[in-house]
């Protein structure tokens, strides 16, 4: 079966601007987490959908954002790149949420640069 | 405060031998703990979850320990080989924070 995909694998942009990133998980899964990883700080969790619905929500400012569809697809937004908004983003998929104790299945990641 | 620490040196074995990786956490209660294998580029890749209630949990060469009272995590791989070498993730769930967290990981270099 097809694995999780994320779009784009890498993306540019400039300070300021604001970008998307797409994750359509593993068919039948119903949670999608998004967590952004840098050298410093490891994997750090942004937030976690369910059924459409915000589960939970991580550390970040209000500028990161997400959703996610009828049919488990998600998104997460950015406003307002910042320098430090420079990272590889992860979208995970699981059958159920995390709670239920299932392994998460990432996707490649999108790598995003602001310059 | 809360913490998971891996061993952020790298750590260097031969081909063979154990590999043995460590996950320590503090004022966390885990619910569950997951290892992950993280190749450069890539996504992490989810190998074992090991419960609570559980002691100990293996897999083909990989077996992975969960001390609650001592707080921490042992990930070993027997038989080591070149294509294990990789960076390792812990990652704990706690009903508290209701979501993973994920240690900084290690990263493992075997040696042919």
């Amino acid at each position: 079966k097809a694995g999780v995909t994320q779009t784009p694998r890498y993306l540019i942009k400039t300070r300021g601007q604001q970008v998307t990133l797409s994750c359509s998980p593993i068919s039948g899964h119903r949670s999608v987490s998004w967590y952004q990883q840098t050298p410093g700080q490891g994997l750090q969790f942004l937030f976690e959908y369910f059924s459409e619905t915000q589960r939970n929500k991580g550390n970040f400012p209000g500028r990161f954002s997400g959703r996610q569809f009828s049919n488990s697809r998600s998104e997460m937004n950015v406003s307002t790149l910042e320098l430090g908004d420079s990272a590889l983003y992860l979208c995970a998929s699981s059958l159920e949420g995390a709670n239920m104790g299932y392994g998460y299945t990432f996707g490649s990641g999108t790598r995003l640069t602001v310059v | 405060s809360q913490k998971i620490e891996q061993n952020s040196e790298a750590l260097n074995i031969q081909e063979g031998k154990t590999a043995t990786l460590t996950c320590n956490y503090t004022n966390y209660s885990p619910a569950y703990l997951q290892w992950y294998r993280q190749d450069p580029g890539r996504g992490p890749v989810f190998l074992l979850l090991i419960r609570e209630n559980e002691k100990e949990k293996r897999k083909e060469r990989l077996k992975v320990t969960f001390d609650t009272t001592l707080k921490q995590s042992l990930f070993h791989i027997t038989a080591s080989q070149p294509a294990d070498s990789a960076t390792y993730l812990c990652a704990l769930f706690t009903s508290g924070t209701y979501k993973y967290i994920f240690g900084t990981g290690t990263r493992l270099k075997v040696l042919a």
